[in-house]
């Protein structure tokens, strides 16, 4: 079993909708990560937490939400998804060193 | 302003070759760095690791290079295989607002000929 997992693996979804991915992870880290990544541009960070009480936005949070439900589960929201939020979308975690990384969540906005 | 640069055109070398890649960077003092491995479709996956003290790490035919004063990370994958074509990501460990935090350089896709 994946340490990090991602749900789901894909999303096609319309303009205006509300969009959560999800994940989850058996590593035991605190610290967990969202990340976009679009061509050209790279990782970039969208929120991070480093225990369940403690959220930080990233770079890029405009028009997204998280909720670290537990120290397991960090999950994404997109409240009013629009077409340029269409990127893959990684969650992560940290041991305070090296990044684990879930397979990702390719999100189409239309 | 602060960025990481990384080549964005693809480089194709000969199976056997030494590839080298290369990792910028402007306006940080980061404590590490680190490159990763994305292939299509996947998740970065972590390779190495290499402290601000440190001017060399290797692992296995991975080499990377670390010099605080240029600000530059070469990477370097000897004896290459077709298999090591990927694209190879630099990151950066900062302190933004008191707390640690990852970036990413946009990466560099290798391919390897056979």
């Amino acid at each position: 079993d994946a340490d990090v997992t991602q749900t789901p693996r894909n999303r096609i979804t319309k303009t205006g909708k509300r969009i959560m991915l999800e994940c989850s992870q058996t590593k035991g880290h605190d610290r967990m990560y969202w990340y976009r990544q679009d061509p050209g541009l790279g990782l970039r960070l969208i929120y991070y937490s480093f225990d369940v009480k403690d959220i930080n936005k990233g770079e890029i949070s405009d028009g997204y939400s998280v909720s670290r439900q537990a120290q397991a589960k960090f999950s994404l929201s997109l409240e009013s998804a629009i077409p340029n939020q269409t990127a893959l979308y990684f969650c992560a975690t940290s041991n305070d060193e090296k990044l684990f990384f879930g397979s990702g969540t390719q999100l189409s906005v239309l | 302003s602060q960025k990481i640069e990384q080549n964005s055109e693809a480089l194709n070398i000969q199976e056997g070759k030494t590839a080298t890649l290369t990792c910028n960077y402007t306006n940080y003092s980061p404590a590490y760095l680190q490159w990763y491995r994305q292939d299509p479709g996947r998740g970065p996956v972590f390779l190495l690791l290499i402290r601000e003290n440190e001017k060399e790490k290797r692992k296995e035919r991975l080499k990377v290079t670390f010099d605080t004063t240029l600000k530059q990370s070469l990477f370097h994958i000897t004896a290459s295989q077709p298999a090591d074509s990927a694209t190879y990501l630099c990151a950066l460990d900062i302190i933004d607002s008191g707390t640690y935090k990852y970036i990413f350089g946009t990466g560099t896709r290798l391919k390897v000929l056979a």
